[in-house]
C-alpha cells in the first residue's frame, strides 16, 4: 500500500531560507490533504490541511500547494527556523476518516 | 492548551498475551482514532470511532483488536492475542471536526505506547 509517498527521506536547509517538502499520491479520489510535524518520543502535530477544491492554502509561515493533475503537494516553509527541524509527514484521504500517511520527511534547519 | 494522554507510555507483553492500551481523549472532542507506525515505517490508520461505534477500520484491524469507550472518558484498543508483529508505537488521537473554528481534519494526537511483543 503505497498510495501516499514522500521521496526525500531527509532535508536539510540552511535557517532563513525556505524549505520544500514534496508529497505525491496515487489515488485520484483523495480529497484531503494534511501536513503533520513530529519530534521523536512525540506524537505527530497537525500543521495545515487542504481539500481538492484549492491550490493553495496559507497559514503563517507554511503554505501548502495542491497540483491535483500531477497528484502532488508539497508543504512551503518560509522563513525556516531551527525549531522546524521534525520528521514531516503529509497524509490523505477520501473519508475524512482514514488517513493514509507518507513516510515521511526529515528536515533539519542548521543554523 | 489540552492535550490526549495515552498511558502506559512502555508495554512489553508476551505473545499471546491480550493487551490493552488507554488513551484519555480532550474532553469535547467526539471523534477518535488509533494509529500504529513500526519502527522505521510509516504512520498507519488503525480505526476511527463515534457516537460509540467503529466508524471506518483499515485492513490491519482485524479480529484480534476491539476498540471501546467504556465511560465517558476514557478510550481503549484492545488486541486479544498479541503477536510479534503487533509490536509498535500505538497512537491515539482525537478531533472535533472543526467545531472550535479550526480545520475539520485536525486530529490531536497523543505521545503514543509503545508496544513491545517478546
Amino acid at each position: 500500500d503505497q498510495q501516499v509517498k514522500q521521496n526525500s527521506p531527509s532535508l536539510s536547509v540552511q535557517e532563513g531560507r525556505i524549505s520544500i517538502l514534496n508529497c505525491d499520491y496515487t489515488n485520484s479520489m483523495f480529497d484531503y490533504f494534511l501536513w503533520y510535524k513530529k519530534y521523536p518520543a512525540e506524537g505527530p502535530t497537525f500543521l495545515i490541511s487542504i481539500s481538492s477544491i484549492k491550490d493553495k492554502n496559507e497559514d503563517g509561515r507554511f503554505t501548502v500547494f495542491l497540483n491535483k493533475s500531477a497528484k502532488h503537494l508539497s508543504l512551503h516553509i518560509v522563513p525556516s527556523q531551527p525549531g522546524d527541524s521534525a520528521v514531516y509527514f503529509c497524509a490523505a484521504s477520501y473519508t475524512g476518516n482514514q488517513f493514509y500517511f507518507g513516510t515521511g520527511t526529515s528536515l533539519t534547519v542548521i543554523p | 492548551e489540552p492535550e490526549v494522554t495515552q498511558t502506559p507510555s512502555h508495554q512489553v507483553t508476551q505473545m499471546g498475551q491480550e493487551v490493552i492500551l488507554r488513551c484519555v481523549p480532550i474532553s469535547n472532542h467526539l471523534y477518535f482514532y488509533w494509529y500504529r507506525q513500526i519502527l522505521g515505517q510509516k504512520v498507519e490508520f488503525l480505526v476511527s470511532f463515534y457516537n460509540n461505534e467503529i466508524s471506518e477500520k483499515s485492513e490491519i484491524f482485524d479480529d484480534q483488536f476491539s476498540v471501546e469507550r467504556p465511560d465517558g472518558s476514557n478510550f481503549t484498543l484492545k488486541i486479544r492475542s498479541t503477536k510479534l508483529e503487533d509490536s509498535a508505537m500505538y497512537f491515539c488521537a482525537s478531533s472535533d471536526r472543526g467545531t472550535s473554528g479550526r480545520s475539520l481534519w485536525e486530529q490531536y494526537f497523543g505521545p503514543g505506547t509503545r508496544l513491545t511483543v517478546t
